[in-house]
Order: structure tokens, then C-alpha cells, then sequence
């Protein structure tokens, strides 16, 4: 069982919606993490939160849009997205934002764009 | 900047049949890597890591790896694998800041 726990499993949108991926850990995690991945591929870093501070985009477009309530909750916001964006979005989770903490993933959300 | 280079892309074995998944990597600081698993319909977990200390590193499900410096290696061993072990396997180095760099992965098939 993972300790990062992602809903919902399954989302299918339209282009037109807006809808909200959700992640909560309750390890004590200060930094949380959204990755992209496509099918057969590694993910793809999207978003980094330090402390409940955004530290790090790695250029994402701004139909997806982060937020970090408090220190066990993330959210990954959608609006008018693309058909390219169908994909398997993960979150994870360490101890800190330092390269020698692992980090914990989540089972994920499969996003399917109409 | 960091990379990492998995050998195979696709690996099949028979069951009981002992395996070796490649990875080499490339950086010029002190590197900290990871072989995560990624089984169908699932997230990455990880199998195994090697921060410091002795260059052989175990992990679950009865997986190893060897560290070797000279090579810039990280290769993820098993010497009995079951059906249960097929899957996608991704190593990754750590670089500074936190940021993973995956490699494009390994698909390990375990056939009976």
C-alpha cells in the first residue's frame, strides 16, 4: 500500500472543464512533487513544493495551476486543457527537498482529455 | 548536467533465471541513485538506493545493485526472478536541489 494516496484514480474532462487532481501524505513530508507521464515513458517533473512554498516549475503551461493548502495536502488544478494532456499524473513526496531523500509516489491519476 | 542511461529497453527472462538491468550515469559531484519498479497501473516505488558507504546496496523483493565509481554504473541484480517481477524498472540520480533524472527505463519480462 502506498503512503501517498492520489484521487481520483480515473478522470475523464473535456476541454472546456475545469477539475482538480488531490494528494495527501502523512508521513511529515516537507516537499511534495506533481510528475507527468506518458505512456512507456519516465515521468516528467512538472512542480516542486518546499515548505508549502512553490520552489520549483519546470515551465509547465498555466492551465495547470498548483497549490499546497498546508504541509499534507497537494493540488494540481485543470482548466482548458489539451488532448495532449491525457497522461498518468503523479505525485510524490520526501523528507525534505535535498538530493539524498527519496521520494515516495503515489498510485496516480490516469487523465483522459476528450 | 546529470543524465542516465539505461542499456536495455526491454529485457525478457525465464522464471528462475537470474537477471542484470543496466544503468550507467554521468556527473562530476557526488551522485546519489535510485532503481525504482513501476508495476502495471501503478505509481514508481522504490526498490533500492545508494547514498554512501558500501557499494553494494540491497533492496526488496530479494533486488541488489552495485555502485561502481570508475564506470559511472548503478546495474540492479536479482538471481532468481518471478513472474510477479515483471515490470517497468527506472534508475534515477538525484541532483542537487532534489530534482530526479530518470532513465528511459527497462521493461523486465518474466516468462514461465
Amino acid at each position: 500500500d502506498t503512503e501517498v494516496t492520489q484521487t481520483p484514480k480515473h478522470l475523464v474532462m473535456g476541454m472546456t472543464n475545469k477539475k482538480s487532481l488531490k494528494c495527501e501524505q502523512h508521513m511529515g513530508h516537507r516537499a511534495m512533487y506533481w510528475y507527468k507521464q506518458k505512456a512507456k515513458k519516465p515521468p516528467e517533473l512538472m512542480f516542486v513544493y518546499s515548505y508549502e512554498k512553490l520552489s520549483i516549475n519546470e515551465s509547465v503551461p498555466s492551465r495547470f495551476s498548483p497549490e499546497c493548502p498546508n504541509s499534507s495536502l497537494l493540488n494540481l488544478h485543470l482548466h482548458a486543457l489539451q488532448p495532449e494532456d491525457s497522461a498518468l499524473y503523479l505525485c510524490a513526496s520526501s523528507q525534505e527537498l535535498s538530493s539524498n531523500q527519496p521520494q515516495h509516489f503515489g498510485d496516480g491519476t490516469r487523465l483522459s482529455i476528450l | 548536467a546529470q543524465s542516465v542511461t539505461q542499456l536495455d529497453s526491454q529485457v525478457p527472462v525465464f522464471e528462475e533465471a537470474p537477471v542484470e538491468l543496466r544503468c550507467n550515469y554521468s556527473s562530476s559531484v557526488s551522485v546519489y541513485l535510485f532503481w525504482y519498479v513501476q508495476y502495471p497501473n501503478q505509481g514508481l516505488q522504490l526498490l533500492l538506493k545508494y547514498l554512501s558507504g558500501s557499494t553494494l546496496v540491497k533492496g526488496i523483493n530479494g533486488f541488489e545493485a552495485e555502485f561502481n565509481k570508475s564506470q559511472t554504473s548503478f546495474h540492479l541484480r536479482k538471481p532468481s526472478v518471478h513472474i510477479s517481477d515483471t515490470a517497468e524498472y527506472f534508475c534515477a540520480v538525484s541532483e542537487r536541489g532534489g530534482k530526479l533524472i530518470f532513465g528511459q527505463g527497462t521493461e523486465l519480462s518474466v516468462k514461465p
